[in-house]
């Protein structure tokens, strides 16, 4: 079966703190997503990356970035953490090209305080 | 891009009850659809996906959804549900490049006894 694994269940940082979320995956998967989960708004993309190095915006950016240095992992960094980015993160992976189904992760519920 | 939009936010439903939740895209190019659900404290599974051929797909769990280009629609259906079904349900589109993967807001389905 196909593994996403997110380091952390529950996070609890502090305004202005840097913070890492990490997600590795075990199925050689090229493509990788960062969502945010936020009730009422669905799943929004943050960043997607299609291969190592490579990272691509998604919808909501800003205040992220991301790191991909190895195919497995898929790291999201907020910079300064605020509080409006308290929610649950969610990391996925899916193989490249014709339409395929994402892996996701079991979330990471980050609060900013 | 594409975009994604379920009307209902909540659907209640007494258990043996049909129900169908709605889904409607956009996009300026081919489309690949899918449904997600999400039970409470888990991760997202993919209950069907849509790519081509017949417009009525079915999933697991008995459920189906139907493709209609001239409506862009995706609507889930399932005859009669039951306790176990209540869940938050995701309609999802990818763009045929394999790539940009967008969640609509969700809509969490009640069933009740």
């Amino acid at each position: 079966d196909v593994k996403v694994t997110q380091s952390s269940r529950y996070l609890v940082k502090r305004t202005g703190e840097k913070v890492f979320l990490e997600c590795v995956q075990d199925m050689d998967h090229e493509n990788m997503f960062w969502y945010r989960q936020d009730p009422g708004l669905g799943l929004r993309l943050i960043y997607f990356s299609y291969d190592v190095k490579m990272k691509e915006k998604g919808d909501i950016p800003e205040g992220y970035s991301v790191s991909r240095e190895k195919k497995e992992r898929f790291s999201l960094i907020l910079e300064s953490a605020s509080t409006n980015q308290t929610s649950m993160y969610l990391c996925a992976s899916s193989r490249q090209g014709r339409p395929e189904k994402l892996f996701f992760g079991s979330g990471t519920q980050l609060s900013v305080l | 891009a594409q975009s994604v939009t379920q009307l209902d936010s909540q659907v209640p439903v007494f258990e043996e009850a049909p129900v169908e939740l709605r889904c409607n895209y956009s996009s300026s190019v081919s489309v690949y659809l899918f449904w997600y659900v999400q039970y409470p404290n888990q991760g997202l599974q993919l209950l069907l996906k849509y790519l081509s051929g017949s417009t009525l797909v079915k999933g697991i769990n008995g459920f189906e959804a139907e493709f209609n280009k001239s409506q862009t629609s995706f609507h889930l259906r399932k005859p009669s549900v039951h306790i176990s079904d209540t869940a938050e349900y995701f309609c999802a589109a990818q763009n045929n490049y394999g790539q940009n993967f967008v969640f609509g807001p969700g809509t969490r389905l009640s069933v009740l006894p």
